[in-house]
């Protein structure tokens, strides 16, 4: 079943601008991760979020978690026309080996030159 | 590192057939791998959870007797579609774990089945 819903489900913006993309999911995790996918290719990991952890920062992304609300976001600042992509938040309710992603249905951003 | 490579990355096949899937971790030992199914401007969904010498955990609705894993090395896993039909054309994704950071999945670039 779906765990994580991104919010919005497609975003268009203009170079240099920062995107925000939103997670919404239901059970506990143990951590969250986001994923990039271009078109008809495989994920790229972005950046994975622990549940004990609020903020996390990596080059020009920003990921904050609120547990209490069960809600993540992402933020790409200074966006590129590269950065055109579908974006997945996945949550792992366990962690370590074995452990299980679920994703949402992501996120199609376009960022115009 | 942590490169995930799939064979092939497209295939096409008359109904009926069977067609395999290679997933190789091309830099590291897997400890474990994953194979997913997804739609056209959909979510991934996991179909079966791999490790090396065990046999394949299947995700509840997914056939088991249909979709064949074998996990024979700590580098290669592979996907057998048996007797393919039309609806299971799809992007099948595997990814793999290493032992370092278990939590964290890299994904192989995917193969495109299309049955006819």
């Amino acid at each position: 079943s779906q765990q994580g819903e991104e919010d919005p489900q497609a975003l268009s913006i203009q170079e240099g601008e920062n995107a925000t993309m939103n997670c919404s999911y239901k059970t506990s995790i143990n951590n969250l991760q986001w994923y990039r996918q271009n078109s008809g290719r495989g994920l790229v990991h972005l950046i994975l979020i622990r549940s004990n952890e609020r903020e996390k920062h990596s080059g020009r992304l920003r990921v904050t978690l609120d547990t209490s609300k069960k809600s993540s976001s992402l933020l790409i600042t200074a966006s590129r026309a590269a950065d055109t992509a579908s974006y997945f938040c996945a949550t792992d309710a366990t962690g370590g080996a074995n452990s299980k992603l679920t994703f949402g249905k992501g996120i199609t951003l376009s960022v115009r030159p | 590192g942590a490169v995930v490579s799939q064979h092939p990355s497209r295939v096409i096949c008359k109904s009926g057939t069977s067609v395999k899937i290679e997933c190789r971790s091309l830099d590291f030992q897997a400890t474990t791998m994953f194979w997913y199914r997804q739609f056209p401007k959909k979510s991934l969904m996991l179909m079966a959870t791999s490790n090396e010498g065990s046999k394949a955990t299947y995700e509840q609705g997914v056939e088991k007797d249909k979709f064949l894993i074998n996990h024979a090395s700590l580098t290669l896993s592979t996907l057998t579609v048996t007797s393919a039909h039309p609806e299971d054309s799809s992007f099948y994704i595997c990814s793999a774990t290493r032992p370092a950071s278990t939590d964290t999945q890299y994904f192989g670039p995917g193969t495109r089945l299309t049955v006819l």
